[in-house]
């Protein structure tokens, strides 16, 4: 059964510091990977999709590293920005449908 | 193509209430998934549908719970005689199969049981 972790739970970093969020899945077996955000109370954005033939993505401020064979992904993001503030979410699609989600990481930057 | 609709945003009702909450996918896509979001925790499957076809329900969904998807279209989600515990964020998600563009999610609905 395929399980997503991610590390830490909950991060606080000052403003313009880069930082590294951290997502970790048991079965390498997957479709693709993708990255979320969530606002409180909101639906999730996609920030980006990392397909299983590819190692990384960017966009921006952000970039995402997909290692299979490890079972890990990472999110990094630079020069953080009192609007990151948030749930950064894991998503990992496998074989059979599913998309499982890890619990995310809350992200608050502090001014 | 505003992507990903859900309605109602915010659902307030009675225990033992039924409750409906409808999905717009994006238009050409023909996959389509509902997942539940309680506090603190990450979204958890509860059903798909390729097209009308409901392909898989989670164990989470009890028979209190239904889906539907007529047409391949919009799908609704209903919950029948409400309980405290089902209060939650009822997220909708679709995406185009064969494809890798990932899913794009909608909004949510938050619904609370009192």
């Amino acid at each position: 059964k395929q399980e997503v972790t991610q590390i830490p739970a909950a991060l606080s970093v000052p403003e313009g510091e880069n930082l590294v969020l951290n997502c970790s899945f048991t079965d390498s077996a997957i479709y693709n990977l993708q990255w979320f955000r969530q606002d409180p109370g909101k639906g999730l954005t996609s920030l980006l999709l990392i397909q299983s033939s590819q190692r990384e993505q960017t966009s921006g401020r952000l970039n995402a590293s997909l290692d299979k064979s490890s079972g890990r992904s990472t999110l990094y993001i630079a020069a953080s920005q009192p609007g990151d503030s948030a749930t950064y979410l894991c998503a990992v699609f496998t074989r059979d449908d599913k998309i499982i989600f890890g619990k995310g990481t809350r992200l608050h930057i502090l001014p | 193509d505003t992507g990903v609709s859900q309605n109602p945003r915010h659902k307030i009702t009675k225990r033992g209430q039924n409750v409906t909450f409808r999905c717009d996918p994006i238009s050409e896509h023909n996959r389509l998934y509902w997942y539940r979001q309680t506090l603190g925790q990450g979204p958890e499957f509860l059903t798909y549908f390729q097209n009308e076809a409901q392909l898989e329900k989670s164990r989470l969904l009890s028979d209190r719970f239904s889906a539907e998807r007529p047409k391949g279209s919009f799908s609704t989600l209903e919950i029948q005689r409400t309980e405290q515990g089902d209060s939650a964020m009822y997220l909708c998600a679709s995406s185009y199969i064969p494809g890798n563009y990932g899913y794009t999610f909608g909004s949510g609905t938050r619904l609370t049981v009192v």
